[in-house]
């Protein structure tokens, strides 16, 4: 079965620092990656997701994650951190076999210090 | 554009009462699925759908039921609550992995169960 692991219930930088938020993915088959994000008392929006064309991928809001197969990861970064991207951040594997749903990780809490 | 709509946006219960929920989606999707959020515990599956007609258990279906009659909508029922179920509750909706999407979200149902 298909799993993810976020690793830090919570991130904290500095305005302008770099971002990285750790996934790592358990999968028997080539999966499906996704990063969301929640701001607070709203739903789930799609940051960016892995299709298998191109290991480093483009996001909205300046964020780009990156497929490592072989460290079975695909973490989060942003060069330089706003104030506005402070929310919660999860990551998502979706594999293509009969058991076909979307499996989340438990999330990770990124505030941003001025 | 409606996208995912959840009815009701926020509920008490007692314990013992029972309720559904509804999750109404104008995309056409093929998948739709019922999340509960809890602190630290990230998203988790309840029963999700492939289809018109079909429904399937997630990582924690104990307690809860869901009815998939027409293709737009997706109903998750508690018939005895518990408080236990206080959670958030998010429904959503893809199309078939094949199509490769990514999973769109509803506001979510805020549920108390006193």
């Amino acid at each position: 079965a298909q799993s993810v692991t976020q690793l830090g219930s919570h991130v904290s930088v500095s305005e302008g620092a770099l971002v990285l938020l750790r996934c790592n993915y358990s999968s028997s088959v080539p999966p499906y990656l996704f990063w969301y994000v929640q701001y607070p008392n709203q739903g789930l929006q799609l940051l960016l997701r892995y299709t298998s064309v191109a290991t480093l991928v483009k996001g909205i809001n300046g964020f780009e994650a990156e497929f490592k197969k072989s460290e079975t990861s695909f973490h989060l970064t942003k060069p330089s951190a706003h104030m506005s991207d402070a929310a919660e951040y999860f990551c998502a594997v979706r594999t293509a076999n009969r058991d076909d749903k979307i499996i989340f990780g438990k999330g990770t809490r990124l505030h941003i210090l001025p | 554009n409606a996208g995912v709509t959840q009815t009701p946006k926020f509920r008490v219960l007692k314990t013992g009462q029972s309720m559904t929920l509804l999750c109404a989606q104008d995309m056409n999707h093929e998948y739709m699925y019922w999340y509960r959020q809890d602190p630290g515990m990230g998203l988790r599956l309840i029963h999700y759908s492939v289809g018109e007609g079909t429904t399937a258990k997630g990582e924690v279906p104990d307690g809860y039921n869901v009815s998939r009659l027409k293709k737009q909508n997706f109903l998750l029922g508690l018939e005895s609550a518990a408080p236990s179920q206080t959670s958030v509750y998010f429904c959503a909706s893809s199309l078939r992995l094949r199509e490769n999407t990514e999973a769109f979200f509803g506001q979510g149902t805020r549920l108390t169960v006193v």
